[in-house]
């Protein structure tokens, strides 16, 4: 069973352009947490969301926590060719010594 | 500190050799993770350290994985008798809470032949 499903899997947008990436799931999350991981490389961590309905900026990137604290989105403002890879959404039940991570999606921003 | 570093980066056996991969975490970091990750996948649990002591291992994990993290410092995961399902990228994560978010290493990819 896939705890975390994310959409779309695979996303190709033309460099200046906006986009969402979507994480959702049926439980609850105590936190969410955001990476990027680039091809041969092990993900990096952007940003953890904790309150329900949080909102959360870097940059071009704004994430959001639901309300329920069941889903979460990534949406990226402009995107640049660097911000290419593959973005995973993963998260932490209470009570679990583990994260469970999402399906992943894969963004290519074409210059 | 320069990170989470694991070793060796690539790895290439024939079917049934077995395999040791090492991870040497963040020395303040009391919480060290193996995850698999399998190509257009998320990295999947494999097992959990909290110092020196193994708390959780995940039903991926067979008898033919072992992993150890003795005096709390370098862990390490050795796969016997290999087989092709096993090639996967390993990756080897530390952290002080799990919400604290993980800090992960380059990974290391086994490939079976």
């Amino acid at each position: 069973t896939q705890l975390l499903e994310q959409s779309p899997q695979f996303l190709s947008i033309q460099e200046g352009e906006n986009l969402t990436v979507y994480c959702n799931s049926s439980s609850v999350f105590s936190s969410l947490q955001w990476y990027r991981q680039e091809p041969g490389e092990g993900p990096v961590l952007l940003v953890t969301v904790v309150t329900g309905g949080e909102v959360k900026k870097l940059k071009r990137l704004t994430f959001q926590f639901g309300d329920a604290r069941k889903d979460s989105s990534l949406h990226i403002t402009a995107a640049q060719p660097g911000d290419t890879g593959l973005y995973l959404c993963a998260g932490d039940q209470t009570g679990a010594n583990n994260l469970f991570f999402g399906t992943g999606t894969r963004l290519t921003v074409i210059p | 500190d320069t990170g989470v570093s694991q070793n060796p980066r690539h790895k290439i056996t024939k079917r049934g050799q077995n395999v040791t991969f090492r991870c040497d975490p963040i020395s303040e970091h009391n919480r060290l993770y193996w995850y698999r990750q399998t190509l257009g996948q998320g990295p999947e649990f494999l097992t959990y350290f909290q110092n020196e002591a193994q708390l959780e291992k995940s039903r991926l994990l067979s008898d033919r994985f072992s992993a150890e993290r003795p005096k709390g410092s370098f862990s390490t995961l050795e796969i016997q008798r290999t087989e092709q399902g096993d090639s996967a990228m390993y990756l080897c994560a530390s952290s002080f809470q799990t919400f604290h978010g993980y800090t992960f290493g380059s990974g290391t990819r086994l490939t079976v032949v």
